[in-house]
């Protein structure tokens, strides 16, 4: 069955340093998403993409966070200078159809730990 | 903003029992509900959705029910087995949105 793959799978980084989280999405999906969950609380949308731009972000994708599809599989999330905060699990999502409707997949998620 | 809340951080229940897991929303406005399970360590995973033009839906040993006049969503699990031990998400949208607002989730246990 395919599914949505995360690297990696842990990152320990210190603050104000650069992290780049990768994802590869199902190969014929075309929406692609990142939400985010801090550990013990609900999942956050954080940003949805399609079509090469951004369609959709949060309060929290703010100026230190972006995304970039480089090539016709990987679809990445870059956080510029990380803070103690921004510690969670990263959890990236495809879907094939837009909208809501229709299954979305998650993939198994990168945990980021910000020392 | 949106909300979307749990009544129950935590339920347990015996192998082969029903389970019942809520969900209250405050957005009037929201016409999709999904739940999803996750397992732990894993990502969510899809379990069942409904639209607000329906009260019911049952899948595979799932059903989920929807009130919308008290705002409330239920997942009812049938039989419930060792495997079904998760946290379990309500997540809402409406038509036009292109994301998901998620629950804080439950936890169940099921004992053996």
């Amino acid at each position: 069955e395919p599914e949505v793959t995360q690297t990696p799978s842990h990152q320990v980084t210190q603050m104000g340093q650069e992290v780049i989280l990768r994802c590869v999405p199902i190969s014929n999906h075309l929406y692609f998403y990142w939400y985010r969950q801090i550990l013990g609380q609900k999942v956050e949308f954080l940003v949805s993409f399609y079509n090469n731009e951004i369609s959709e972000k949060s309060e929290i994708f703010d100026d230190q966070f972006s995304v970039e599809r480089p090539d016709g599989s990987n679809f990445t999330l870059k956080i510029r200078s990380t803070k103690l905060e921004d510690s969670a699990m990263y959890f990236c999502a495809s879907r094939k159809t837009g909208g809501v409707t229709g299954e979305l997949f998650f993939g198994e998620g990168s945990r980021l730990t910000v020392l | 903003g949106e909300s979307v809340g749990l009544h129950l951080p935590t339920l347990s229940v015996q192998e082969g029992d029903n389970s019942i897991i809520n969900c209250a929303y405050s957005n009037s406005a929201s016409d999709y509900f999904i739940w999803y399970k996750q397992e732990s360590g894993k990502g969510p995973q899809f379990i069942i959705d409904i639209r607000s033009n329906m009260d019911k839906r049952q899948g595979q040993r799932v059903t989920v029910l929807l009130n919308k006049t008290v705002k409330h969503l239920s997942l009812q699990i049938a039989a419930t087995q060792p495997g079904d031990s998760a946290v379990y998400f309500c997540a809402e949208s409406r038509t036009g949105a292109n994301n998901l607002f998620f629950g804080t989730g439950t936890r169940l246990t099921v004992i053996p």
